[in-house]
């Protein structure tokens, strides 16, 4: 099993640009969820996704979309990116109440 | 908001020295509680899941207790090492609230 991955690493990006960030699991878990972990302020809670077709709002959603096709993919979309998106940014999937995190994506918005 | 808090914010000790901290969360509705282990450049990593009241788990010299009924939680480690040195979180669950986190730094 590869886990959860996340692709990419590390980006940068202008301010308005447009990206999505990919995270994918092949351990079959329904839940979902993408935070974003800021100095000072732990891991925020973005947007989840408790199965394939099912995504909610977290704490700090706004600016992020997300969509939820198959159990497998849980992409996060930035649809015009600005410099307070600047921040390392972890996917994870859930089962049993254990949270299994990707290695992280980290963006820069100039 | 749900509020979870954790200290101290950071902690410097001894080789050897065993050391504690706090994670204290709202004791309304309480569902489960999280210990993670985070090195730096690497992803959270899973320590404990706690669910009831007076729980105590333990995973070599790392341990944990919890009072749900006061909203707190401890994690404890014994003689701890320069490899302990990361920041250790807590996290309220139904949809994960994450503490700040508590930093250690283990000196050798």
């Amino acid at each position: 099993n590869a886990g959860v991955t996340q692709t990419p690493k590390f980006q940068v990006l202008k301010t308005g640009q447009s990206m999505t960030l990919q995270c994918a699991q092949d351990m079959n878990h329904e839940y979902m969820s993408w935070y974003r972990q800021d100095p000072g302020m732990g891991l925020r809670l973005i947007h989840y996704s408790v199965g394939a077709g099912i995504t909610d709002q977290g704490e700090v959603p706004n600016g992020y979309n997300v969509s939820r096709s198959t159990t497998e993919d849980f992409p996060l979309r930035l649809l015009s990116a600005a410099p307070s998106q600047t921040s390392v940014y972890f996917c994870a999937s859930s089962y049993s109440d254990r949270e299994f995190f990707g290695p992280g994506t980290r963006l820069t918005v100039t | 908001i749900l509020n979870v808090e954790q200290s101290p914010q950071s902690l410097h000790v001894q080789e050897g020295d065993s050391t504690n901290f706090t994670c204290s969360f709202p004791s309304s509705n309480f569902y489960a509680l999280h210990w993670y282990r985070w090195e730096t450049a690497k992803s959270p990593e899973a320590l404990f899941v706690m669910t009831l009241n007076g729980d105590e788990k333990k995973k070599g010299r790392i341990s944990a207790t919890l009072n749900t009924k006061e909203g707190y939680s401890y994690l404890y480690i014994k003689g701890s090492q320069p490899e302990d040195s990361a920041t250790y979180l807590c996290a309220f669950r139904g949809n994960l609230i994450f503490g700040k986190g508590t930093k250690l730094s283990v000196k050798p």
